[in-house]
């Protein structure tokens, strides 16, 4: 079946501009995860969304950042004013519940100039 | 301390040896386990979960759970060059519905 999928797979953009990611999860999975992978580094958990309740945003590293999930399906990362340092691969996770395994999108290469 | 732990590596090990890599979680009502292999310039892929104590086997790969030491660990057998990638360890608190993945171990396999 169709796994996550992520678009755009690369985006440039310049210093200021905003710009939105896009997350289409496995179907019928109710937890969807959003992750930060700067180069050479770890996961970042940036937030998480759980069928109908209330996300966990935890993790947005400022108010720049925010995350909606419509009709418990796809969801949109948006970064507005972007800085040099939000620069990295932006990966997006499904799971049937939280206390699944998790399945990954193949990633947004955000480059901000 | 960080709630997962691995060994950031490298480990370099020749091809045909095993390959073992370890995890410690903090957390001790963490429940669930998972292993990532993530090749360079991809995105991670689950290899195995476990969730109770001992070992699970699958193909080369067995992962390994001691609750009572908060350890998980994945000993790959007749490692491949193939195999070279980070390894992500991943745990779950049920309770909690948290997860948390360690920062990755990263496996050279030597021709």
């Amino acid at each position: 079946g169709a796994g996550v999928s992520q678009s755009p797979s690369n985006k440039v953009t310049e210093k200021g501009k905003d710009v939105e990611l896009r997350c289409d999860p496995i179907s019928g999975h109710t937890a969807l995860y959003w992750y930060r992978q700067s180069l050479g580094q770890g996961l970042e958990f940036l937030i998480y969304f759980q069928g109908n309740s209330a996300p966990d945003k935890s993790g947005l590293p400022s108010d720049r950042f925010s995350a909606e999930r419509t009709g418990g399906s796809v969801s949109t990362l948006t970064i507005q004013r972007t800085q040099q340092e939000d620069s990295a691969v932006y990966l997006c996770a499904s799971s049937f519940t939280r206390d699944d395994e998790q399945y990954f999108g193949p990633g947004t290469r955000l480059t901000v100039t | 301390q960080k709630e997962v732990e691995q060994n950031s590596g490298p480990l370099s090990v020749p091809e045909g040896a095993i390959a073992s890599l370890n995890c410690t979680y903090s957390d001790r009502v963490s429940q669930s386990f998972f292993w990532y292999r993530q090749y360079s310039g991809k995105s991670p892929e689950l290899i195995m979960s476990i969730y109770s104590n001992g070992d699970k086997e699958d193909g080369r790969f067995t992962a390994q759970l001691n609750k009572a030491s908060q350890y998980v660990s994945l000993l790959i057998r007749d490692s491949q060059p193939s195999d070279s990638a980070t390894y992500l360890c991943a745990v779950i608190n049920t309770n909690a519905g948290k997860s948390t993945f360690g920062d990755g171990t990263t496996l050279t396999v030597k021709p």
